[in-house]
This record gives structure tokens, sequence and C-alpha cells, in this order.
């Protein structure tokens, strides 16, 4: 079964910095790998994603991924973080031809001024 | 495009009642998922629904049911409430393809509080 693993509950950093989200995955067979982000009192919504090819992700607002097969991880980095990426941040996986995702228990990224 | 709409946007019951949840997907999308979100356990998948078929279905008990109509519009089924049903209730669609590969994109959710 696959499991997703978010290393870091909730991340504090000032304005400007540089950030790392942590995610590790589990599974069996091949998978599919996705970031997601949710702002308070909304729905998710997609950063990037890793289907096959490039192991580097870049993604919506300044945000990139790097897929590592061996170390089952796929965090996402930014180099300068803003006060509006102040959010929730979810990694998920699929499998195959299953539309089920499989969510991590979140990173609160808080960006302070 | 519009996006993915849920209605209600806010619910309260009480324990005991049942509750349907309305989801209208992104125009011709035809895959549609429920997620349940709550701060416990995170966001756990419900079922998903493609041509009016379940296609997967997670851990949750029969309580819990869903079905599509031939629009592709969904609804969510909760009966017998209970307190630990309080929870976000998120839908997703995703573009007519047969694999996990293809995006869900999110609606706002309906938040649903049981008393």
């Amino acid at each position: 079964a696959q499991s997703v693993t978010q290393l870091d509950s909730q991340v504090p950093v000032f304005e400007e910095a540089p950030v790392e989200l942590r995610c590790n995955y589990s599974s069996s067979v091949s998978v599919y790998l996705f970031w997601y982000v949710q702002y308070p009192n909304q729905g998710l919504q997609l950063l990037l994603k890793y289907l096959s090819g490039s192991t580097l992700v870049k993604g919506i607002n300044g945000f990139e991924a790097e897929f590592n097969k061996s170390q089952t991880s796929f965090h996402l980095r930014k180099p300068s973080v803003h006060i509006s990426d102040t959010a929730e941040y979810f990694c998920a996986v699929s499998e195959g031809s299953n539309y089920k995702l499989t969510f991590g228990k979140g990173t609160l990224l808080t960006v302070n001024p | 495009k519009a996006g993915v709409t849920q209605t209600p946007r806010y619910l309260i019951k009480t324990r005991g009642q049942q509750v349907t949840l309305s989801c209208s997907p992104i125009s011709g999308h035809r895959s549609v998922s429920w997620y349940q979100q709550t701060p416990g356990q995170g966001l756990q998948f419900l079922f998903e629904y493609f041509s009016e078929t379940q296609r997967n279905k997670g851990n949750f008990p029969g309580r819990f049911s869903g079905r599509q109509f031939s629009n592709s519009r969904s609804e969510m089924n909760v009966s017998t409430l209970e307190l630990g049903d309080s929870a976000l209730y998120l839908c997703a669609s995703s573009p007519p393809g047969t694999s996990g590969r293809d995006t869900q994109y999110f609606g706002p959710g309906t938040r649903l509080t049981v008393l």
C-alpha cells in the first residue's frame, strides 16, 4: 500500500529566505507524485507534479521539486519565499490507473516579515 | 472554464441525522473523487466515480455513500451522522483520462459540523 510522510508539520521562515518542505513516500509500484497547496478556507491547488522523465519539476509561484527514486523522496523547494506563500502544503501520491490520491499530513509554512 | 463547485459550503447537523453534499465538476471532466479532511486524520480518500460507476473506494463505513449522474455531477450522502463526521469534505474532478497521472482539480469544500 502506498503511504506519504511529510517530515515537518510546521516550518517557520522569514520572508525572502529559501525553504524546503520534505516528503517521503512508500509504494511497491511506479508512482505519480504531486504537491498541493491549501490556503485558509479554500480547497487544494496543484503546485506541480512528477509523472516521469526529468527528476526536477518546476511548478507555479516559483516552486520546484526533485524526485529521488533511490531515497523515495519528493522534496519541495523555493529559493525565496513571500508572505503570500503562507499556507499548508500537501504531498500526495497515486499509482498506475488508480485515481486515489494518498496524502501526507501536511506542512504548515509560515512566512514571517 | 468554471472550477469545481460544491454546495452547500457550510452545514450544521445533529447526531443521527443524514446529509447530502453536492459537487459539480469542471465541464468535460468525467471523474469525480471525494475526500474527507480532519485535523486528526488529514486528507482521506472516500471514493471515486467515473461515468456513473464507483471505481475506487476508501476505508470508510457503509454510512458514507455516493453517486454520480449522467451529467457527471456527484452527490455524497452520510447517514446516521456521528460527531466524528465533522470535517471538510472536498470534491475533485479529473479530465476524461484513465490514469492516476491525471491532475485532480479540487473544489472549495463543504464544511460539515455535527452537534
